[in-house]
């Protein structure tokens, strides 16, 4: 049972609102992940981070922004909601080097109204 | 940078060994090759992982031949609850993770 946890599950909301997806692991894991996942879609990656006070952007362009000031929690906070940003969001961590399987938490669904 | 290609869905009887095979042509020296499983709504859930020959464990074999430049994960006897997204990775020390489209596998009865 991966120990990364995921707050809310379920986010319904209005357009412009501010929101943060919560995302914490209790596995000292340096390496954190954001992805982005439309139903039926593949998985984007949005951020990463490698160890705190690090954050990197993906390969998808996100208007989210992350932040990484302790180990266990990475963060996603969108400034103002839109609908396009109506999607999954999983977080994931895995330990630095080259065969650290990669945990996942259960996922964020965001609704923007 | 290194990306994976695999079929985009599968169909399968019940009971039949099932193997999708990823191909990684530009795979490198410290890449690990990574199997990963997704239901709907849910996180992907790791299956397994190599990096050169057979991998065994109890849900999953992963073969990889010498130049390993592809995989195939073969999953003996599938079932219903089999019926998910599997995608193939390559796990490096590097950062960026792509999980590509993966294989849709639909496991009839």
């Amino acid at each position: 049972e991966a120990d990364i946890y995921q707050t809310p599950r379920y986010l319904v909301i209005g357009t412009g609102k501010k929101i943060t997806l919560e995302c914490s692991q209790t596995m000292g894991h340096d390496k954190m992940y954001w992805y982005q996942q439309d139903p039926g879609m593949e998985l984007h990656l949005i951020h990463y981070s490698y160890g705190v006070n690090s954050t990197e952007k993906g390969d998808l362009s996100s208007e989210s922004t992350v932040s990484r000031i302790r180990t266990e929690h990475f963060p996603l906070t969108l400034e103002s909601a839109r609908p396009s940003h109506t999607s999954q969001y999983l977080c994931a961590s895995r330990l630095a080097g080259a065969a650290g399987e990669l945990f996942f938490g259960e996922g964020s669904r965001l609704t923007v109204l | 940078l290194a990306k994976t290609t695999q079929p985009i869905s599968m169909d399968s009887y019940e009971g039949q060994e099932v193997n999708i095979t990823c191909s990684h042509n530009n795979i490198a020296t410290n890449d690990y090759i990574t199997w990963y499983q997704q239901f709907p709504s849910q996180g992907p859930r790791f299956i397994i992982q190599g990096y050169k020959t057979k991998v065994t464990n109890e849900v999953a074999s992963l073969f990889i031949p010498a130049d390993r430049k592809s995989s195939t994960l073969s999953l003996p006897r599938v079932s219903l609850s089999d019926t998910a997204v599997y995608y193939c990775l390559l796990l490096t020390g590097a950062n960026n993770l792509f999980f590509g489209t993966g294989t849709r596998l639909t496991v009839i009865p």
